[in-house]
């Protein structure tokens, strides 16, 4: 069964530092998205991603995260500077035709110290 | 703006016994709804999903919903609770048009005991 994956499953960097997180959606899907997890609290979503171009962000989402789709396959969401508040679990999720059911990825740990 | 409330932080169930787990939503047009269950550092899985249609969903490892509207409810249900369905459940709720974000609730960890 097709799923989508993430890379790496954790990652620790120091504050001040720039990040990539990645991952694969399934391969016919056209929508994609980015939520993050602080621990104890809720899904929430960052950013879309349609068309190679971001269809909506949200607040968390400043000038300080990028997303790219670099090739066919990859889709990464990019912190460029970390913060202490930036440590989460980030979630990849992406949709087919349609777009009314999101497939997550296991989710990448992301602690900055 | 959109949002959902859940009800209960933690539910405490016995093995075999009614699991239900509440949410209600708000959003100014009808909604799709979702249930996800997370078990311990996974990712999300899609439980089931209310679109259009009938208001009764089921989804899988028994579990099921309905759609009340009148109380823009959307309450998770499953007859006889096993040990396996230990886990974080989230619901979230989306528009319906186009490709639209998920709303999350704030879960609930649903504890079962022997």
């Amino acid at each position: 069964e097709p799923e989508v994956t993430q890379t790496p499953s954790h990652q620790v960097t120091q504050m001040g530092q720039e990040v990539i997180l990645r991952c694969v959606p399934i391969s016919n899907h056209l929508y994609f998205y980015w939520y993050r997890q602080i621990l104890g609290q809720k899904v929430e979503f960052l950013v879309s991603f349609y068309n190679n171009e971001i269809s909506e962000k949200s607040e968390i989402f400043d000038d300080q995260f990028s997303v790219e789709r670099p090739d066919g396959s990859n889709f990464t969401l990019k912190i460029r500077s970390t913060k202490l508040e930036d440590s989460a679990m980030y979630f990849c999720a992406s949709a087919g035709q349609g777009a009314n059911e999101q497939y997550f990825g296991p989710g990448t740990r992301l602690t900055v110290t | 703006a959109q949002s959902v409330t859940q009800l209960g932080s933690h539910v405490s169930v016995s093995e075999g016994a009614l699991v239900l787990l509440r949410c209600n939503y708000s959003s100014s047009v009808p909604p799709y709804l979702f249930w996800y269950v997370q078990y311990p550092n996974q990712g999300l899985q899609l439980l089931l999903k209310y679109t259009t249609g009938a208001t009764l969903v089921k989804g899988i490892n028994g579990f099921e919903a309905e759609f009340k509207k009148s109380e823009t409810s959307f309450h998770l249900t499953k007859p006889s609770a096993h040990m396996s369905d230990a886990a974080e459940y989230f619901c979230a709720v989306s528009l319906t048009r186009g490709f639209q974000k998920l709303v999350f609730g704030t879960g609930t960890r649903l504890l079962v005991s022997p």
